[in-house]
């Protein structure tokens, strides 16, 4: 079974405050993805990438940068936290050796910022 | 901006019954099309995958395609209350930079007792 993990399920941080979001797949992937999801917006797309270190911005990348210094890892930074940012984060992976696109998530880090 | 449309619902079903859920797409070159199902407060989990036009059945679970008409739905025979969740439609563009998927915003389906 493919296992997305995610460093936090809940997380608390201050205005301003550096934070780091971190994702671990088992499976291999080449893909990995970091999404936002907010009521009535749906899913987001901040940034994802196709291989180490290659990282492609998605919908919504202001205010975040990410690292993929490692197959398996990817990590989302929000450089400066802001208000806005409360919201769920959603990691997943996927393969391009299997052209299916098939996608799977971690279980979402929902993060507040106060 | 490929988009992806789905009825917000709620779509509300009593226990035992058929669900329909709709997605429409339109990206008429989209190949590949997915269903994901979401309860409150989870991350998706994927459902079903269809890549041909027709029907694809899983148990329960009945996904249909119809890329002339840019229409894929999801058909959830012998409802349960359990499957009261918000299903997510994804669509993978053929022309895809980095294999990213074009979700729907969800209908929120509740299965009545």
């Amino acid at each position: 079974d493919v296992k997305v993990t995610q460093s936090s399920r809940y997380l608390v941080k201050r205005t301003g405050e550096k934070v780091f979001l971190e994702c671990v797949q088992d499976m291999d992937h080449e893909n990995m993805f970091w999404y936002r999801q907010d009521p009535g917006l749906g899913l987001r797309l901040i940034y994802f990438s196709y291989d180490v270190k290659m990282k492609e911005k998605g919908d919504i990348p202001e205010g975040y940068s990410v690292s993929r210094e490692k197959k398996e890892r990817f990590s989302l930074i929000l450089e400066s936290a802001s208000t806005n940012q409360t919201s769920m984060y959603l990691c997943a992976s996927s393969s391009h050796r299997r052209t299916t696109y098939e996608q799977y998530f971690g279980p979402g880090t929902r993060l507040t910022v106060t | 901006q490929k988009e992806v449309e789905q009825n917000s619902g709620p779509l509300s079903v009593p226990e035992g019954a058929i669900a329909s859920l709709n997605c429409t797409y339109s990206d008429r070159v989209s190949q590949s099309f997915f269903w994901y199902r979401q309860y409150s407060g989870k991350s998706p989990e994927l459902i079903m995958s269809i890549y041909s036009n027709g029907d694809k059945e899983d148990g329960r679970f009945t996904a249909q395609l119809n890329k002339a008409s840019q229409y894929v739905s999801l058909l959830i025979r012998d409802s349960q209350p359990s499957d009261s969740a918000t299903y997510l439609c994804a669509v993978a563009p053929y022309s895809n930079s980095g294999y990213a998927l074009n979700f729907g915003k969800g209908t929120s389906l509740l299965v009545t007792p």
